[in-house]
């Protein structure tokens, strides 16, 4: 079965970092592309970022291009998102999702439960 | 990377058919075969109804169809039932490895 497990959320200051991870099991973890996607409250999905199997492909949303930085360890099957300069309106639900067709498509199979990110002083 | 536009929300009674639209641009959905779309119920994860833009996933009912035309996605369910009641997102590739989703539609079962 596949499951992906977030972690690493919490309240933190505006300013301050945050280190969120996903825990995959169930498949393959090497053969897939991974992606963040949130939710603020009360608002709609949003895509942070996505990365490839090989990490060759990197991608983010201009609203936390050059604060964020996604990366992946096969050792670990996992994934992460490093988050620094964090704003308040960074504050949402982060969910790990998981590429169906593993690699080069844009669909998410697979979400996990969310970690949740609350950025305020 | 604006996001995708949606009708906030929408509505049909059980049995009716209801289409929700999803219009971007041609660097967006109309340049690419990789709209995808979302149902979310408040509390649980979001769940893949469509990918590439009328591929329907095993175990999502054929109730439940994608297609577009030029700029403007569209998801039509059929039959409409109670637990179609979600929110329901779509979702495109946009180049450079980035993706943008709509700003959501919220579907009532009258």
């Amino acid at each position: 079965e596949v499951q992906l497990v977030e972690s690493g959320g919490g309240l933190v200051q505006p300013g301050r970092s945050l280190r969120l991870s996903c825990a995959a099991s169930g498949f393959t973890f090497d053969d897939y592309d991974m992606h963040w996607v949130r939710q603020a409250p009360g608002k709609g999905l949003e895509w942070v970022s996505g990365i490839a199997w090989n990490s060759g492909r990197i991608g983010y949303a201009d609203s936390v291009k050059g604060r964020f930085t996604i990366s992946r360890d096969s050792a670990k099957n996992s994934l992460y998102l490093q988050m620094n300069s964090l704003r308040a309106e960074d504050t949402a639900l982060y969910y790990c999702a998981r590429v169906g067709r593993g690699s080069g498509d844009y669909y998410f199979d697979y979400w996990g439960q969310g970690t949740l990110v609350t950025v305020s002083s | 990377q604006s996001a995708l536009t949606q009708p906030p929300s929408a509505s049909g009674s059980p049995g009716q058919s209801v289409t929700i639209s999803c219009t971007g641009t041609s660097s967006d959905v109309g340049g690419y075969n990789y709209v995808s779309w979302y149902q979310h119920h408040p509390g649980k994860a979001p769940k893949l109804m469509i990918y590439e833009v009328s591929e329907r996933p095993s175990g999502v009912p054929d109730r439940f169809s994608g297609s577009k035309s030029g700029n403007t996605a569209s998801l039509t369910v059929s039959g409409l039932q109670a637990e179609d009641e979600a929110d329901y997102y779509c979702s495109s590739y946009a180049g450079s490895n980035n993706v943008v989703f709509g700003g959501g539609t919220k579907l009532t079962v009258l």
